[in-house]
């Protein structure tokens, strides 16, 4: 029930093109749920996160949809650029709490040129 | 803002060493910190959770005499390794969040190499 699976494993997308990523959750107590790129040797940096009171956000690029009843969300990446490409971690937490995070297993994305 | 500092970024020792890994927030208040170990082309895994002035919570299979946290002021925790061995071999990561908001931010990680 801790767990957030996250799909595809990998992805390849054109220049210009859309990237999605998929992450699915269990638990309802899940309150908070960020997006992280992580860039080969570094650590994730925060793209974008929601709350469960809201369906869509924006941020330039970057878009999550979340669909509360299905517990789903989703990170939507616009006009994807070869410098996006990276690993993409979607994460659940609750406000209360350690506040821990629990991880999706990460998407590496790869946009050609 | 919220900048989290991670040194040092990579340490080669031998076997049988210990070393220690420091994490600072650089212009917030860090009431919780949290210790993470990355293996390659994998996700994060949780090892523990920090606030300051209280003993770190550990997740289950992390041994608290092999992974030793301190997190003693609002702007610094550390992680030492002891008696390493070529099996702690990782790159650790370590984040920070404070009071007022719920994102975690991550320093740059730490790539340990035990000969």
């Amino acid at each position: 029930q801790q767990q957030v699976k996250q799909s595809p494993q990998s992805l390849i997308v054109q220049k210009g093109g859309i990237s999605i990523i998929n992450c699915a959750y269990e638990n309802t107590a899940f309150d908070y749920f960020p997006w992280y790129q992580q860039f080969p040797g570094k650590g994730p940096a925060l793209l974008i996160a929601i709350r469960p009171d809201v369906s869509e956000k924006k941020e330039g690029r970057f878009t999550i949809s979340f669909n509360k009843s299905a517990k789903q969300f989703s990170l939507h990446i616009m006009d994807s650029q070869p410098g996006d490409s990276a690993t993409y971690f979607c994460a659940a937490s609750t406000a209360s709490g350690t506040y821990k995070y629990i991880f999706g297993t990460g998407t590496r994305l790869k946009v050609l040129a | 803002g919220a900048v989290v500092s991670q040194h040092p970024s990579w340490v080669i020792c031998k076997s049988g060493t210990s070393v220690k890994i420091e994490c600072r927030s650089l212009d917030f208040q860090a009431t919780t910190m949290f210790w993470y170990r990355q293996f390659p082309k994998q996700s994060l895994m949780l090892m523990a959770t920090s606030n300051e002035g209280s003993k770190a919570t550990y997740e289950q299979g992390v041994e608290k005499d092999k992974f030793l946290i301190n997190h003693a002021s609002l702007t610094l925790s550390t992680l030492t390794v002891t008696s390493a061995h070529p099996e702690d071999s990782s790159f650790y990561i370590c984040s920070a969040r404070d009071l007022a908001s719920q994102p975690q931010h991550f320093g740059d990680g730490t790539r340990l190499s035990i000969l």
